[in-house]
């Protein structure tokens, strides 16, 4: 099973200012086959980023994803108001598919 | 507009049995893969099972395989998981998640409901 560590645990920062998360994966992900979802207190998680760069349907573009192999990264470029929440990555190019612990982006 | 509503959770002993429903709406339902996908109070997310929309292939991760059964009705757009064994670990919100294509190769989710909670404990 591949495992996804995440950090930092918490990210503390102000509206405006850029955020970049990462993702580290225990054994190389196959095809790059690698997404991010955000989630927001007594929601279901959110689909941003898939297949490492792909912005899914509806995400503005201050959302960006990158990397490959092992070490993969989403940044958000300029955070607003509704960017605070907890984010994930997730592995699905191997079995079973994992998700990473979490990255919490909250207000300075 | 993609709608999932989930039911069928509750409060259950150890060793009892449950079955989740999920209802599907905005979406040609016979045309994509589902999962289910649990999350523990305060943990982090894991998948659970998934089913495939054009071929009904069934996957599981080993915590799970052998006690909970998915399954699908498209006649009724409803996706159903059926937990029997029940154990304190089990205890957690329990998405549903459609996917973004047909097949059970598919893993990338784009369309998650609100969860519904499943407690076990005596």
């Amino acid at each position: 099973e591949i495992v996804l560590t995440q950090s930092p645990g918490t990210l503390s920062l102000s509206p405006g200012e850029r955020a970049t998360l990462s993702c580290r994966a225990s054994q190389s992900v196959r095809n790059n086959y690698l997404a991010w979802y955000s989630q927001k207190p007594g929601q279901g998680p959110r689909l941003l980023i898939y297949g490492v760069s792909n912005r899914a349907t509806g995400i503005p573009d201050r959302f960006s994803g990158s990397g490959s192999g092992t070490d993969f990264t989403l940044t958000i470029s300029r955070l607003e108001p509704e960017d605070f929440a907890v984010y994930y990555c997730q592995q699905y190019g191997g079995s079973p598919e994992t998700f990473g612990q979490g990255t919490k982006v909250e207000i300075k | 507009e993609v709608q999932l509503l989930e039911s069928g959770g509750g409060l259950v002993q150890p060793g009892g049995s449950l079955r989740l429903s999920c209802a599907a709406s905005g979406f040609t339902f016979s045309n994509y893969a589902m999962h289910w996908v649990r999350q523990a109070p305060g943990k982090g997310l894991e998948w659970v099972s998934l089913i495939g929309g054009t071929d009904s292939n069934r996957k599981y991760p080993d915590s799970v395989r052998g006690r909970f059964t998915i399954s699908r009705d498209n006649s009724k757009s409803t996706l159903y998981l059926q937990m029997n064994s029940l154990r304190g670990d089990d205890t957690a919100l329990y998405y549903c998640a459609k996917s973004d294509c047909g097949d059970s190769g598919c893993y990338v989710k784009d369309h998650w409901g609100q969860g519904t909670l499943v407690t076990v404990s005596s």
